[in-house]
């Protein structure tokens, strides 16, 4: 599976939208860019998941570039319950038989 | 949505003791669970996979003698920490794989404390 790179650590406003990037320029044409987030001392969290066309759900927007190299998360109205680490993970399309790589993630810290 | 429940969310045992994790799949069938370790402030590793009815395949460094995994049904798999010792106190996380709607699910954790 591709390597991803997110910046280590952001801080948003509470209120505002939280945007997340994630490179991700080796990723191939059947791999899937899924995005998960752990809050402290519980199991990591599915947010959303995408291939190559922007995706929308109750939680989050996942923006892919057109060359599919690098993908944003936003959080459209953060909270204070929206701190947590945030991972980007690319993935292939092999049906679930391998388990996912975690990289380090960004720990987005939500101010009041 | 898909659901895994893990139990114990913590545990505390003495060293050279056991301990076993139970990890459920509730509304759907899993054939394929994953374990994962995280360490204090690192990233989750995975540790091993288990398929329904075969054996775990383990990660490279994992000691397949001292983590005993267990997938006898579609919705149970079970890992066992035998003779722990101090460091393997650690947080331990399974998920079934490969949902496409809602992604990889995970359980909520075993924090392990080896005393």
């Amino acid at each position: 599976d591709a390597k991803t790179t997110q910046p280590p650590s952001m801080d948003c406003a509470e209120g505002r939208a939280a945007n997340l990037p994630c490179n991700h320029s080796t990723i191939s044409g059947n791999e899937y860019v899924y995005w998960y987030r752990q809050i402290h001392s519980q199991g990591p969290q599915y947010i959303i998941h995408g291939l190559k066309n922007n995706e929308t759900n109750e939680m989050a927007s996942l923006i892919i570039t057109e060359d599919r190299k690098s993908s944003t998360l936003i959080l459209p109205h953060a909270t204070l319950r929206d701190t947590a680490v945030y991972y980007c993970i690319v993935v292939g399309s092999g049906g679930g038989a391998d388990g996912l790589t975690f990289g380090k993630g960004t720990h987005l810290i939500i101010q009041p | 949505g898909a659901v895994v429940s893990q139990h114990p969310s913590r545990v505390i045992c003495k060293s050279g003791t056991s301990v076993k994790i139970e990890c459920r799949s509730l509304d759907f069938q899993a054939t394929t669970m994953f374990w994962y370790r995280q360490f204090p402030k690192q990233s989750l590793m995975l540790m091993a996979t288990s398929n329904e009815g075969s054996k775990a395949t383990y990660e490279q460094g994992v000691e397949k003698d001292k983590f005993l995994i267990n997938h006898a049904s579609l919705t149970l798999s079970t890992l066992t920490v035998t003779s722990a010792h101090p460091e393997d106190s650690s947080f331990y996380i399974c998920s079934a794989g490969g949902l496409r709607v809602y992604g990889y699910t995970f359980g909520s954790g075993t924090r392990l404390t080896v005393v």
